[in-house]
């Protein structure tokens, strides 16, 4: 059965620091997001892209955080300078489209930030 | 935007009790889904549901869209139900997609 995968599942660094999550989502879908959940919390939503572009995305997704996909497999998130309060887990979601279509999600990535 | 609140916020049971946990929303929805977060922080799809009934072993899931509001069943449950159960929503008129979580049920199964 086809899956979202995620990389690295566990990944510390030191605040200030760039990191970038990687994703790889269902191949023919076309709509693709990312979630955070911070420890204890519920999951937020982050962003969603489609046809190469945000199509929507939170407050929480400021100009420390980037999107982009690179070529015609992977989805990756950046975090620019890294802070203590960036530690969460993120998760990537895939969708075949935007509407009524079930979401599917990797297994995330834990970033510690120390 | 969308609310959804989960009910109870805990639950505790012995091995093979059954239990009903809800999710209520606020606005029509397009898309419902039911996850089970295991304790490695996993998210494990349970349902895709935006109406009606589904069954898949000993879980079950209703929702009934025009009263905002979704019912996941689980019956004999076991220790490897623990976790969070949430409930997430697309409201009707998200075009690109965004779930909104609830704050989940946290189960706890005793043997």
């Amino acid at each position: 059965e086809p899956e979202v995968t995620q990389t690295p599942s566990h990944q510390v660094t030191q605040m200030g620091q760039e990191v970038i999550l990687r994703c790889v989502p269902i191949s023919n879908h076309l709509y693709f997001y990312w979630y955070r959940q911070i420890l204890g919390q519920k999951v937020e939503f982050l962003v969603s892209f489609y046809n190469n572009e945000i199509s929507e995305k939170s407050e929480i997704f400021d100009d420390q955080f980037s999107v982009e996909r690179p070529d015609g497999s992977n989805f990756t998130l950046k975090i620019r300078s890294t802070k203590l309060e960036d530690s969460a887990m993120y998760f990537c979601a895939s969708s075949p489209t935007g509407g009524f279509a079930e979401a599917f999600f990797g297994q995330g990535t834990r970033l510690t930030v120390v | 935007g969308i609310q959804v609140e989960q009910s109870p916020p805990d639950l505790i049971l012995q091995e093979g009790a059954n239990s009903t946990l809800r999710c209520n929303f606020s606005d029509s929805v397009n898309n419902l889904q039911w996850f089970h977060q295991n304790p490695w922080g996993q998210l494990i799809n349970l349902f895709y549901i935006p109406s009606g009934t589904k069954q898949n072993g000993r879980l079950s899931a209703t929702t009934v869209a025009t009263e905002r509001y979704s019912l996941l069943y689980i019956s004999s449950s076991q220790t490897t139900d623990s976790g969070v159960y949430f409930c997430a929503v697309r409201g009707g008129g998200t075009s690109y997609g965004k779930l909104t979580f609830g704050q989940g049920t946290i189960l706890t199964v005793h043997p």
